[in-house]
């Protein structure tokens, strides 16, 4: 049962470099979501998708852009990366909306480094 | 707009002992969902236990189990008979009518042998 994969687990950036964050699950969810932990702060999402070719904007955005031409993937863009957008970055799926019947599953979280 | 208060940055319990994570909220929906989610040392985000707000009840899941005060707005978290393996930063989380949780800032525990 792979669930969600994100790759990569670990990266470095320099200022102003571009890089696309890849999100991929098997379990056929609807609901896809992007969020990002800074330290000591629990999760701000920045992007989330209810269906395929369907892209909304979630409470952080700024600096990122996403896609969703499959049920399975939902990429995140970065693309002029600057030194605020190191975080841990986490997508999320689950088969209906954040409701108590679609709990979120969650990637292993990607640790993003800009310098 | 929502807000989701953890007040305890940290906390550490000897193995066995019994420990109560607090969470508070804020919001004017009658309706609503609460999560406690876990984040061990592998990052991986865990959902440990869900209350839904029309339900008197509180939730339990084996040693997990919630205090949901809903006039007080608050949703604790107690641990039962803890184990080394609860050592992880825990997050409570605030979902109403649209699609974005609220998440608390975490509160980091650990379990000492």
């Amino acid at each position: 049962n792979a669930g969600v994969t994100q790759t990569p687990k670990f990266r470095i950036l320099k200022i102003g470099q571009s890089m696309t964050l890849q999100c991929t699950q098997d379990m056929n969810h609807n609901y896809m979501y992007w969020y990002r932990q800074d330290p000591g702060m629990g999760l701000k999402l920045i992007y989330y998708s209810v269906g395929a070719g369907i892209t909304d904007k979630g409470e952080v955005p700024n600096g990122y852009n996403v896609s969703r031409s499959t049920t399975e993937d939902f990429p995140l863009r970065l693309e002029l990366a600057a030194p605020s957008q190191t975080s841990v970055y986490f997508c999320a799926s689950s088969y209906g909306g954040s409701s108590y019947n679609s709990p979120l599953h969650f990637g292993n979280g990607t640790r993003l480094t800009v310098t | 707009a929502q807000t989701v208060t953890q007040s305890q940055p940290e906390m550490s319990v000897q193995e066995a002992e019994t420990v109560t994570l607090s969470c508070t909220y804020d919001t004017s929906e009658s309706n609503y969902y609460l999560f406690w989610y876990k984040q061990p040392p592998s990052r991986q985000m865990i959902l440990v236990i869900r209350q839904e707000a029309y339900k008197q009840q509180n939730a339990t899941e084996n040693r997990f189990s919630v205090n949901f005060q809903k006039a007080a707005k608050s949703f604790s978290l107690k641990i039962s008979d803890s184990q080394l393996g609860d050592t992880a930063m825990y997050f409570c989380a605030f979902g109403g009518s649209n699609y974005q949780l609220i998440w608390g800032a975490g509160t980091k525990l650990i379990i000492k042998p």
